[in-house]
């Protein structure tokens, strides 16, 4: 067990609607990000979030956003769905250190109809 | 492209073998290398990492080598055993400034174990 746990495990939603995806950290951990996986991909890295702000961002647009809240559980906000966003979304956290391991969650499986 | 890339998309061995699992990276920036385990449905499971100031790191069963002069990385599992059939991925990071650019990831390497 990682001590990083998300919500839901599995949802289903129409193209061009809203989904909010949840993330606790695991304890003492201040850092927190968001990866998606398609199938039979590596993960890609969305953004991160350092107390509570985006301090990193990859490749995505601006319909992915996200929030840290004080206690360092993160949500990842996808609006205006599309097919490929269907995939495994992954939270991962740390402790922002040089020396912090990164430590992954189980994920929410999107699947966009 | 992909800053971090496998050499092989499936690799099976012999239950009891040893495997070696390959990876090369494109960014000389990278200074911290992790390899991930993920099983099927589940997410990726940090195995071992080592840093750019390291050449190699020894954890329970696995060995990380790291060759930076040909961007290289491997993984060496000792004794493999059923448990190990899992997909394999290597990721890079640049950890200054808490690696903020998050993790580069390859396509992994599907790991076979054959009774």
């Amino acid at each position: 067990e990682t001590g990083v746990t998300q919500s839901p495990t599995h949802l289903i939603k129409t193209r061009g609607q809203q989904v909010t995806l949840r993330c606790s950290s695991q304890s003492g951990h201040n850092t927190v990000s968001w990866y998606q996986q398609a199938l039979g991909q590596g993960p890609q890295f969305i953004f991160q979030y350092y107390r509570e702000e985006e301090n990193g961002r990859g490749n995505f647009p601006p319909r992915f956003s996200g929030l840290q809240f004080p206690n360092y559980s993160s949500e990842l906000n996808v609006n205006a769905l599309e097919l490929d966003d269907s995939a495994l979304y992954l939270c991962a956290s740390s402790t922002g250190q040089e020396s912090g391991t990164i430590y992954f969650g189980e994920g929410s499986w999107l699947t966009v109809v | 492209g992909e800053s971090v890339g496998l050499h092989l998309p499936t690799l099976s061995v012999q239950e009891g073998d040893n495997s070696i699992i390959n990876c090369a990276y494109s960014n000389s920036a990278s200074d911290y290398f992790i390899w991930y385990k993920q099983e099927s449905g589940k997410g990726p499971q940090f195995i071992i990492d080592i840093r750019s100031n390291m050449d190699k790191r020894q954890g329970q069963r696995v060995t990380v080598l790291l060759n930076k002069t040909v961007k290289h990385l491997s993984l060496q599992i000792a004794a493999t055993q059923p448990g190990d059939s899992a997909v394999y991925f290597c990721a890079e990071n640049i950890s200054s400034g808490g690696g903020a650019d998050g993790l580069t990831f390859g396509k992994g390497t599907h790991l076979i174990i054959q009774p």
